[in-house]
């Protein structure tokens, strides 16, 4: 099974600000990796798939990069309602897994 | 509109059996991969178990393999989990997801349906 590991676990940032949220491999995963976002009470959101592709009407402050085992979600300006967790998802191989996830929290 | 309404969650005793349904909506059901992803209280997701679009390719977490088994009709635009043997690690809510993109990525999530498993 492929480990994701997210960091750090948890960012504290003011809005306008820049976020950069990590995730880390067990082994390569070669670009299939996705980033979703989560709010309190809600499902999870589509960012990103396939390591930088925006999912459709996802804003373009946020953005994907990496490649292998280390991957980055950025979101370039923080705007309130991005205050959430975000997790990585992995499709290389079965089990898809889930990175434990990041908590961005308000500063 | 893509709709997942989820329904069938509820409260059963370790051993028990469940089955919940996923009604879909707003999208050409029959050419997507559907799957069921769970989240147990205050935790992160885990993957249960997707199911391709005819049905030909599923596959199981081995946390669930040989208890749960998850199955589509196409014709009702609808996805299902029966859950046997529940175990109280089993407690979660189960969001029932789309496909997109590609086989692996979710692109449409339920609201989910709260499994509750306790004696």
């Amino acid at each position: 099974e492929i480990v994701l590991t997210q960091s750090p676990v948890t960012l504290s940032l003011s809005p306008g600000e820049r976020a950069t949220l990590s995730c880390r491999a067990s082994q390569s995963v070669s670009s299939f990796l996705a980033w979703y976002q989560q709010k309190p009470g809600q499902a999870p959101r589509l960012l990103i798939y396939d390591a930088s592709n925006r999912a459709t009407g996802i804003a373009a402050r946020f953005s994907g990069s990496g490649s292998g085992t280390d991957f980055t979600l950025t979101i370039s300006s923080l705007e309130p309602e991005d205050f959430a967790v975000y997790y990585c998802q992995q499709r290389s191989s079965w089990p898809w897994t889930f990175g434990q996830g990041t908590k961005v929290e308000t500063k | 509109e893509v709709q997942l309404l989820e329904s069938g969650g509820g409260l059963v005793q370790p051993g028990g059996s469940l089955r919940l349904s996923c009604a879909a909506s707003g999208f050409t059901f029959s050419t997507y991969a559907m799957s069921w992803v769970r989240q147990a209280p205050g935790k992160g997701l885990e993957w249960v178990s997707p199911i391709s679009s005819s049905g030909g390719l599923i596959y199981y977490a081995d946390s669930v393999k040989g208890r749960f088994t998850i199955s589509r009709d196409n014709s009702k635009n609808m996805v299902y989990l029966q859950m046997s043997s529940l175990r109280a690690e089993d407690t979660a809510l189960y969001y029932c997801a789309k496909g997109g993109y590609s086989y692996g990525v979710i692109d449409h999530w339920g609201q989910g349906t709260l499994v509750t498993v306790s004696s």
